[in-house]
């Protein structure tokens, strides 16, 4: 079972909903991450969040919008979604951003389906 | 302009036999690489790492070799095992200082029984 967890699995929303995608680590570590995964493309990172603070927006649009309450939790809040940012969005923690021995953990992902 | 590359989508190998792996980057900055293996419906797992201060990185039936000059990374899985049927993805960053860990597209592998 994995450290991280991601709810929902799978959502679709319209155009117009609000939602939020949830992400909680038990693994003790202090950096968290948002990724983008879409058809043939490479992981893309989105937001990085160091004991609680960001210090990434990777060019994000303002439709997405990250919160990390603490360490352990971590959401991305949607907006206005447009049909193109149908995705596989994958949470991450580390135990510090690059560091030597601290690869990512993912979590198994939120399908969404924008229509 | 895609940093990490990995040239080709999928690879079909028999069981018990060598798979390998490829990957390429074109920043010399990078010097720590990692593997990940994703099941379908499931996260990236983490599979072996490696820093440029090596060439080379062994983990059981994995292994990762790094080719500096060339800037070209593979990991070799012996023997390959259907449960390894899988989509692997490298990965590369420069340990300092920033977050940003650059993965390839990925390739799937098929191990064939």
């Amino acid at each position: 079972e994995t450290g991280v967890t991601q709810t929902p699995r799978h959502l679709v929303m319209g155009m117009t909903n609000k939602k939020s995608l949830k992400c909680e680590q038990h693994l003790g570590h202090n950096a968290m991450y948002w990724y983008k995964q879409s058809a043939k493309k490479p992981l893309e990172l989105m937001f990085v969040y160091n004991f609680k603070e960001q210090t990434e927006n990777n060019s994000v649009p303002s439709r997405f919008s990250p919160e990390c309450p603490n360490s352990s939790h971590l959401f991305l809040h949607l907006h206005t979604l447009q049909p193109e940012d149908s995705a596989l969005y994958l949470c991450a923690s580390s135990q510090a951003p690059n560091s030597y021995n601290s690869p990512l953990h993912f979590g198994n992902g939120t399908r969404l389906t924008v229509t | 302009d895609q940093q990490v590359k990995q040239n080709s989508p999928s690879l079909s190998v028999q069981e018990g036999r060598i798979s390998i792996l490829n990957c390429d980057y074109t920043n010399s900055m990078f010097d720590y690489f990692l593997w990940y293996k994703k099941y379908p419906a499931e996260g990236p797992t983490f599979l072996i790492s490696i820093s440029s201060i090596k060439d080379k990185n062994e983990d059981g039936r994995f292994t990762v070799f790094l080719n500096k000059s060339a800037k070209h990374l593979s990991l070799h899985i012996v023997p390959s095992q259907p449960g390894d049927s899988a989509v692997y993805f490298c990965a590369a960053s420069p340990t300092s200082g920033t977050y940003k860990y650059i993965f390839g597209t990925g390739t799937r592998l098929k191990v064939l029984a």
